[in-house]
């Protein structure tokens, strides 16, 4: 059983373009995220969501909508896709009880 | 605010050796402390955690980390290292307070050589 799933799990797409990504998470939290990994492994958070609601903006360009259907559900939206997109973007959930976050498998987006 | 810094990009070092990977926070308020490990093309998997308590928290793998509040560190450390550790690590703290960010480091990547 995988806890936190994202896909696509790779993503080649020209420049302009607008995609999506999704992650669901089977573990029952309330609070979920999403995160940016450069070419250099850092992490930037982006979102993040407690039951449904947006409660971490970052300083993020507004091309990137997320969009939380359910409490299990946390999908990315992209539009107008550039270079500087491209990175590895992960999906995460927080345990309330624990504070241990739990990460995707990750999708590694290529814009050209 | 807080802050996490990793000093060592890189850590090169032999198998069976032991390894630290050192990791200082800058914090306002009380954290709770993560490290986490990646290995290539994967996503990050919990390593240990500390939340409170014994300052000496053990993880998988052999891995341990020691709560510093003086110091403000948590330096994680295996007394001998395999070639299977070979991988990037990242600490992070979280405020201990509801609904509030991680805060990760830039990560050391950890090369086990044999």
């Amino acid at each position: 059983d995988t806890a936190v799933s994202q896909t696509p799990k790779y993503l080649v797409t020209q420049m302009g373009n607008d995609k999506s990504i999704k992650c669901e998470q089977n573990l029952g939290h309330d609070t979920m995220y999403w995160y940016k990994q450069d070419s250099k492994k850092f992490l930037k958070i982006m979102f993040s969501y407690n039951n449904k609601e947006l409660i971490i903006n970052e300083t993020v360009p507004n091309r990137f909508s997320p969009k939380s259907p359910d409490k299990a559900h946390l999908n990315l939206h992209i539009n107008s896709l550039e270079l500087g997109d491209s990175a590895v973007y992960f999906c995460a959930s927080e345990s309330g009880a624990t504070y241990e976050q739990y990460f995707g498998p990750g999708t590694r987006l290529t814009v050209t | 605010a807080q802050s996490v810094t990793q000093l060592d990009s890189q850590v090169p070092v032999f198998e069976e050796a032991p390894v630290e990977l050192r990791c200082n926070y800058s914090s306002s308020v009380s954290v709770y402390l993560f490290w986490y490990v990646q290995y290539p093309n994967q996503g990050l998997q919990l390593l240990l955690k500390y939340l409170s308590g014994s300052t000496l928290v053990k993880g998988i793998n052999g891995f341990e980390a020691e709560f510093n509040k003086s110091q403000t560190s948590f330096h994680l450390r295996k007394p001998s290292v395999h070639i299977s550790d070979t991988a990037e690590y990242f600490c992070a703290v979280s405020p201990r307070r509801g609904m509030d960010k991680f805060y990760f480091g830039s990560g050391t990547k950890l090369n086990v050589k044999p």
